[in-house]
C-alpha cells in the first residue's frame, strides 16, 4: 500500500547477509512486523518490533528501527536458498498496512 | 488446530456469477480479517470481525462485496456479479484481542478468484 514502501527485488549468493529495507508514513504504529510469503502460501510472520526499540536479534534475523526516519530493515545473515521468497513490511494501527513486498531471490 | 482454513483454494467464474469463499479462523481468535491480494502487491485490506460484530470496511469492498461472521466463527465473503478486475487472491486472517498485537497475525492460504 502507499503507506509503507519496499524496494521490490533483491538477488544475493547463498551464504551472503540479506538487507530488505522499508519505509513508512504513520508515526504512530506501534508494532512492525515482517512477514514471509512462499509460492502458493499465505503470509508467515517471521518477527516483530516494538515501536519503543530500534533492534531486535532473532537468530539469522535482525530487525533495526529508525523512528525518526521511519525506516524499518531486516536483515538475514547467511541467506540460504531456502530464504528465497517474498517479504513483506507491515505495520498496525488499527488494521494491518502491508508494502507491496521484496522478491529475495538466493543464488547457489 | 490445523490453522486458518480457506475455501476453495481456487475458483475460476464467469463474469456477472457471484462467488462465496469460507474462512475458518483458529478457534481461539475473536478477530477475523479478509485481505486482497494482486500480483506484485501487498495485501489490501478489506473488513475485519471482531467476534460477529463486523468493525471496519475499506472503501475498497464496494456493494458487490458482503462478508459475514454470523456466530463469531467462520467468516464468508461473497462477491456478486463478479468482474474481471475481482481477479485476486483473497487471504483470510485471524488474531486474538487477548494474546496481543506482537503476535501478529495467522494467515490462511488463500483463495485464488479467476474472473473469465
Amino acid at each position: 500500500g502507499e503507506d509503507v514502501e519496499q524496494s521490490l527485488f533483491l538477488s544475493v549468493r547463498e551464504g551472503d547477509s540479506s538487507v530488505i529495507n522499508c519505509t513508512y508514513t504513520d508515526s504512530s504504529s506501534t508494532y512492525l512486523y515482517w512477514y514471509k510469503q512462499e509460492p502458493g502460501a499465505g503470509l508467515q510472520l517471521l518477527t516483530y518490533i516494538f515501536s519503543n526499540m530500534d533492534m531486535k536479534q532473532d537468530q539469522r534475523l535482525t530487525v533495526l528501527l529508525n523512528k525518526k526516519d521511519k525506516h524499518l530493515s531486516l536483515r538475514i545473515a547467511d541467506t540460504q536458498t531456502g530464504d528465497s521468497a517474498i517479504y513483506f513490511c507491515a505495520v498496525n494501527n488499527n488494521d494491518m498496512r502491508f508494502g507491496a513486498g521484496t522478491r529475495l531471490t538466493v543464488k547457489p | 488446530d490445523t490453522g486458518v482454513s480457506q475455501d476453495p483454494r481456487h475458483k475460476i467464474t464467469k463474469r456477472g456469477q457471484n462467488v462465496t469463499f469460507r474462512c475458518d479462523p483458529i478457534s481461539e481468535h475473536n478477530r477475523l480479517y479478509w485481505y486482497r491480494q494482486t500480483l506484485g502487491q501487498g495485501p489490501e485490506f478489506l473488513t475485519y470481525f471482531q467476534n460477529e460484530a463486523q468493525l471496519e470496511k475499506s472503501r475498497l469492498l464496494s456493494d458487490r462485496f458482503s462478508a459475514e461472521r454470523p456466530k463469531g466463527s467462520f467468516s464468508t465473503l461473497e462477491i456478486q456479479r463478479t468482474e474481471q478486475g475481482d481477479s485476486a487472491m483473497y487471504l483470510c486472517a485471524s488474531s486474538s484481542s487477548i494474546q496481543g498485537a506482537s503476535y501478529g497475525y495467522t494467515f490462511g492460504s488463500g483463495t485464488r478468484l479467476t474472473v473469465v
